[in-house]
């Protein structure tokens, strides 16, 4: 199975910094990355899909990149509505997988 | 507006069954993917399995291999989940979701919560 670590576990930042999310697969995924945010009591909600392509409706500050192994989302200016934890999924090869999450909150 | 709804968790004693339906709306079933993720009480998201639009193919994590079944009717718009021989790491909230065809998943539905406790 193709395991995804992301980093950090959690991030505290301001309204207005920047957050650098990592996720890290085991072997190559090329491409089949995607990204989800998920507050608390709710479900996830797609970000991010192939790497770097933002779902309909997710603002401009939120931004995948990457490949291969190593991916990145970027959230540009934190706004408080942004607190949650964020996870990446792989569906290079079966079973799809999840990353443990990186939780972001205010400092 | 697109709609999934899952239905049909609760407690329920270790080794014993349950089924989970999610009924769908505003989305073109029929041509559809569909997934179950669920997640454990405090924890992340674990994919638990996937069938194709016609049902044809399905894929599960070896955590419920030979134990859960996923299935669909598309003059319904429901998918299922027959989970036999439950087990106390089974407990979570059960999430229905759309494959987006492009490496994730568009939609979710909010979850039913299955409990396994004697």
């Amino acid at each position: 199975d193709i395991v995804l670590t992301q980093s950090p576990a959690t991030l505290s930042l301001s309204p207005g910094e920047r957050a650098t999310l990592s996720c890290r697969a085991s072997q190559s995924v090329g491409g089949s990355l995607a990204w989800y945010q998920q507050k608390p009591g709710q479900a996830p909600r797609l970000l991010i899909y192939g790497a770097s392509n933002r779902a309909t409706g997710i603002p401009a500050r939120f931004s995948g990149s990457g490949s291969g192994t190593d991916f990145t989302l970027t959230i540009s200016s934190l706004e408080p509505e942004d607190i949650a934890v964020y996870y990446c999924q792989q569906r290079s090869n079966w079973p799809l997988t999840f990353g443990g999450g990186t939780k972001v909150e205010m400092k | 507006q697109v709609q999934l709804v899952e239905s049909g968790g609760g407690v329920v004693q270790p080794g014993r069954s349950l089924r989970l339906s999610c009924g769908t709306s505003g989305i073109p079933f029929s041509s559809s993917g569909m997934h179950w993720v669920r997640q454990a009480p405090g924890k992340g998201l674990e994919w638990v399995a996937m069938i194709w639009s016609d049902g044809s193919k399905t894929y599960y994590a070896d955590s419920v291999q030979g134990r859960f079944t996923i299935s669909r009717d598309n003059s319904e718009n429901m998918l299922y989940l027959q989970l036999n021989s439950l087990r106390a790491e089974d407990t979570a909230v059960y999430y229905c979701a759309r494959d987006k065809g492009v490496t994730s998943l568009d939609y979710w539905g909010q979850g039913t919560l299955v409990t396994v406790s004697s």
